[in-house]
């Protein structure tokens, strides 16, 4: 059963600062990683999609992805208060089926 | 375009007794999946479909959580009877063929009470 896992944290910063969420994975066979925002009481919401290794920027979001280490990341620079959120860590196999999460990061960032 | 649409959104029931949840997937989504989130915990894969067949149901409780997407289109996840560890919100989620990578589409979710 491939795995996920994820500090629950919770990880605090200050405005401005940079976050850094951290994502390990078990199966060396995992292809498609993700990262999904998700506020309190409402759903997942797709932040960032990664595939290969090295780093993927959008906007004040970075996605860094090293296979051989089995290990994913997320940075979002210029922390506001609104990224306050838990930060779900999830994994698939190309032409798999299951999207697998991890326990989720909670992040506060102080004002 | 309409997002991924539930109900109810909120359900309580006493332990024993059965609920029915209501999933529509973005129109033209072929797969649709069924989560459970505990509190605190991320979401689980309890069922998915390809069309209106089954995918993976491997950590389905087969023995009390029922699922089905007749024609391919919406899909009903039933529990009966309920347990107090039942407790979370189920979360209905699709995605197209059309993107290699998968990504999902949540609904809103369902949040049940087991009492």
């Amino acid at each position: 059963q491939k795995e996920v896992e994820q500090n629950s944290g919770p990880l605090s910063v200050p405005e401005g600062a940079i976050a850094s969420l951290n994502c390990t994975y078990s199966d060396r066979v995992s292809q498609s990683f993700f990262w999904y925002r998700q506020y309190s009481g409402k759903s997942p919401e797709l932040i960032m999609s990664i595939y290969s290794n090295g780093d993927k920027e959008d906007g004040r979001f970075t996605a860094q992805l090293n296979k051989a280490s089995q290990y994913v990341s997320l940075l979002i620079r210029d922390s506001q208060p609104s990224d306050s959120a838990t930060y779900l860590c999830a994994v698939k196999e190309i032409g798999g089926f299951k999207t697998i999460f991890g326990a989720g990061t909670r992040l506060f960032v102080k004002a | 375009e309409a997002g991924v649409a539930q109900s109810p959104r909120y359900k309580i029931i006493e332990k024993r007794q059965s609920v029915a949840f209501w999933c529509n997937p973005i129109s033209g989504h072929a797969t649709l999946y069924w989560y459970q989130q505990i509190l605190g915990q991320g979401p689980k894969l309890l069922i998915q479909f390809q069309n209106n067949g089954v995918v993976d149901d491997s950590q389905l409780p087969k023995d009390r959580f029922s699922a089905e997407r007749l024609k391919g289109v919406d899909s009903t996840l039933k529990i009966q009877p309920a347990k107090l560890e039942d407790s979370a919100v189920y979360l209905c989620a699709s995605s197209s063929g059309l993107s290699p990578a998968g990504e999902l589409f949540f609904g809103e979710g369902s949040r049940l009470t087991v009492l």
